[in-house]
Order: C-alpha cells, then structure tokens, then sequence
C-alpha cells in the first residue's frame, strides 16, 4: 500500500525556535495536506497543497508540495506553547487519504 | 454549525459484543469516512462513502461495517468485538473528496 514516512517523531523545541518536518512517500499523490491534532480532539486541517511546487503559507505555517509529488514539508515559525500537538502530514488520491504516523511536537516556554 | 459528531465519546465492550458507533454531519457534505487511529501508527481508512446509498471498502474493513441511508449520517458497526479493535475511531466528512476533511471528535474503544 500507499506508505509515508514522517520524520521528526517528535520534537522538544523553546519557544520562539522554528521546527521543521516532512513527510516522503514511495508514491505520487496528487494532492499533500497537513493536520494538527491536540489531545481528545480530532485532527484540523491546516494547509493544503493541490500542486506539485506549491508553497503555501497560513500565518506562521509554510508549507511544500514536492517537484516529485512523492513529498512534502511543514515549516513553523517563532514557536509558541499553543503549538503543541501531533502534526500529521497525508496524501491523498482518489478517495484515499494516507496519513503520516504524526510528529509529536512539544514548546518549552 | 456543529460539524462532524460522534457517539459515544468513550465505551468499553467485551470480547464478542457488538457496537454502532455513530456519526453525524449538518455540514450537507457528500463524502464521509471513517477512520481508526492506533498509537504511533497514524489513521487508517476503515470505510467511506461518497453519497447515501454508497459505501466502499478502505485499507483496514475486516471485522467492520457501515451504511450510508441519509447524507447526514454514517454509523460504523462492529459485530464480534475483538481486542485488535481498541483504538480511537474518526469520523470525517468533505464536500467533494478532495482532500480537506472536516474530523469528528473521536470514540474512544477499549475491547477487553
């Protein structure tokens, strides 16, 4: 099947450090999104990426559809403790949204 | 608008019993799927359907099954609970399946 692989695992940052993650897979997908889920809720969109090249922003968030739609990364900038949760990169095709196994991301005031 | 709600948030089965677990959306969205989130593992695709009367299989259907009678609702079954069906189930819904999925709160199952 369709697998990402999502690297960090997961993050311990200070507040104000930018974080990066990403997300690669073995297949193209047509489209790459980011999710944000914090505890006992389900995951929020936060962006999504419709073409290859694609840079999209959403306020301190940056986000990359790669050239070889085989990936993507998320950029965070100046951290703040609200931050925290697990982000989630997926690709989807057809119906089929394969999820990243998250980056569990943690901001020391 | 209250977006995607599951029932219940948390339930305990035994071994065998069975359970509906129910999802509901006022958001009028055609696509609705339901997903299991184990530890460290990420989501995977139970169910989904693209429109009442339409349902289809994911990555992971064994030991589950769904319908889809009205738009607004999309209940997941499980017939004979087993303990590899602990987990978080996700309901999600989006208007036309491109991807910004709109994600209910979560049942929490625990089979012992």
């Amino acid at each position: 099947g369709q697998q990402l692989n999502q690297s960090p695992q997961s993050m311990f940052i200070q507040e104000g450090e930018d974080v990066s993650m990403n997300c690669t897979s073995s297949s193209i997908f047509n489209t790459w999104l980011w999710y944000k889920q914090e505890p006992g809720e389900g995951p929020v969109l936060l962006i999504a990426l419709y073409k290859a090249g694609e840079l999209t922003s959403n306020g301190r968030l940056t986000a990359q559809f790669g050239i070889t739609r085989k990936d993507s990364f998320l950029n965070i900038s100046a951290s703040i403790p609200s931050d925290v949760g697990i982000y989630f990169c997926a690709g989807y095709n057809n119906n089929d949204m394969r999820f990243g196994a998250g980056t569990r991301l943690t901001v020391k005031p | 608008n209250a977006g995607v709600t599951q029932t219940p948030k948390f339930r305990i089965l035994k071994i065998g019993q069975s359970m509906t677990l129910q999802c509901t959306q006022d958001m009028n969205h055609n696509y609705m799927y339901w997903y299991r989130q184990d530890p460290g593992m990420g989501l995977k695709l139970i169910y989904y359907s693209v429109g009442a009367g339409i349902t289809d299989k994911g990555e992971v259907p064994n030991g589950y099954n769904v319908s889809r009678s009205t738009t607004e609702d999309f209940p997941l079954r499980l017939e004979l609970a087993a303990p590899s069906q602990t987990s978080v189930y996700f309901c999600a819904s989006s208007p036309s399946g491109a991807g910004g999925y709109t994600f209910g709160s979560g049942t929490r199952l625990t089979v012992v």
